[in-house]
């Protein structure tokens, strides 16, 4: 079975720094793309960042680009992003998602999510 | 950037057919998937590549993209299809969300 836990979230001042963890089970890591959504209270899903199977390859949304950074450990099974700067507007549940294979991009599997809450 | 455009609501009654459009450039020439969120719950795939169903999903659940419209269609509308719904396609190394429709069955 298939299962992404994400964990790391929390209470956090704007200008900030968390790392979330996504431990990734039931699958082969490694052969898939791996990417993080956002959903900010009330509003829809926003994506963040995603990562190639080999890590060669990384890109972010322009709201994130400079201050989030995404990367995962084949040998644990993780997938991590680095959220620093934090402000009032990244306050959101963050999900990892799997990308499936095949054409396009569609996620099979999504996480429970993590809250980020920016605030003093 | 490139945008997805949805209706943010649309309300059917119990076993009528429900049409969610999502309306973006050449949509049609990209890839749209579909997702469902019930209250308080994570995103669920329904459809991928325009029209195709992952496992467990009911047939009464398909998908179309052509031209600048892609458009989730629920047949026999139930009230556990209530929930928001997203539609997603990919365009030149970002992913891109449609704002979501919510979807009452009253």
């Amino acid at each position: 079975e298939v299962q992404l836990v994400e964990s790391g979230g929390g209470l956090v001042q704007p200008g900030g720094s968390l790392r979330l963890s996504c431990a990734a089970s039931g699958f082969i890591f490694n052969r898939h793309w791996m990417h993080w959504v956002r959903q900010a209270p009330g509003r829809g899903l926003v994506w963040v960042s995603h990562i190639s199977s080999d890590a060669s390859t990384r890109n972010y949304a322009d709201s994130v680009k400079g201050r989030f950074s995404i990367s995962r450990d084949s040998a644990k099974n993780t997938l991590y992003l680095q959220l620093n700067s934090l402000r009032a507007e990244d306050t959101a549940v963050y999900y990892c998602a799997r990308e499936r294979s095949g054409r396009g991009i569609a996620f099979d599997y999504l996480g429970q999510g993590t809250q980020v809450t920016v605030s003093s | 950037s490139y945008d997805l455009t949805q209706p943010p609501s649309l309300s059917v009654s119990p076993g009528q057919t429900a049409s969610i459009t999502c309306s973006g450039d050449k949509l049609g020439d990209k890839y749209a998937s579909w997702y469902q969120q019930k209250a308080g719950q994570s995103p669920v795939l329904v459809i991928y590549e325009d029209n195709k169903r992952p496992s467990g999903i009911p047939e009464r659940l398909s998908g179309s993209n052509s031209g600048n419209t892609a458009t989730l269609t629920i047949s026999g509308t139930q009230a556990l299809d209530e929930g928001d719904y997203y539609c997603q396609a990919w365009d030149t190394g970002t992913v891109v969300f449609g704002g979501g429709t919510k979807l009452t069955v009253l």
